[in-house]
């Protein structure tokens, strides 16, 4: 079985600070993970994804995550907050990509000028 | 590639009545989705199709939920009897096989009164 924790339903930042948006995962067998972004009102848009190559991995618009076994983490981050971040972020795992994807509950961005 | 579309994006009903959404997949995608996000939460998986088998059901698709995907390409979701409780959006995503990215539709807002 697999399952999400999202720490901080919550994050605001600073325009030009660092974003850093956790999540940590249980995964029975070798995870696939994934970040989607969510905007008001809108599906879900695939930020990037793990899938046991790199571990750090580079997404769209300056995101990235880095996969840590041993931590079973899976964080995003941005250098520099930018206002259009200012959205829903989901971690979502999927064990070994054959099972459906299970997300946390999501983390609310909020950007401050 | 037009992406996933979901018709109706917002449905207001009755309690009691019976709904019914569609979802056009991004075509050739093999792979269906049906995902059910209440607020405040992350989607929680209802069931999937590849073509038109419906291979997997979570317990949270009650008797009163039934997908279809009659042609293998566009699916159905029909709420019968329709609950309070229902109310939620309801995203549709689709994958080109196994192990490869769900793309999301907007999906549709469902509110039972």
């Amino acid at each position: 079985a697999q399952s999400v924790t999202q720490l901080g339903s919550h994050v605001s930042v600073s325009e030009g600070a660092l974003v850093l948006l956790r999540c940590n995962y249980s995964s029975s067998v070798p995870p696939y993970l994934f970040w989607y972004v969510q905007y008001p009102n809108q599906g879900l848009q695939l930020l990037l994804k793990y899938t046991s190559a790199a571990t750090l991995v580079k997404g769209i618009n300056g995101f990235e995550a880095e996969f840590k076994k041993s931590e079973t983490s899976f964080h995003l981050t941005k250098p520099s907050a930018h206002m259009s971040d200012a959205a829903e972020y989901f971690c979502a795992v999927s064990g070994s990509g054959n099972t459906p994807l299970v997300f946390g509950k999501g983390t609310r961005l909020s950007v401050i000028a | 590639d037009t992406g996933v579309s979901q018709d109706p994006r917002h449905k207001i009903t009755k309690r009691g009545q019976n709904v019914t959404f569609r979802c056009d997949p991004i075509s050739e995608h093999n792979r269906l989705y049906w995902y059910r996000q209440t607020l405040g939460q992350g989607p929680e998986f209802l069931t999937y199709f590849q073509n038109e088998a419906q291979l997997e059901k979570s317990r949270l698709l009650s008797d009163r939920f039934s997908a279809e995907r009659p042609k293998g390409s566009f699916s159905t979701l029909e709420i019968q009897r329709t609950e309070q409780g229902d109310s939620a959006m309801y995203l549709c995503a689709s994958s080109l096989s196994l192990k490869e990215t769900q793309y999301f539709g907007p999906g549709t807002r469902l509110l039972v009164l």
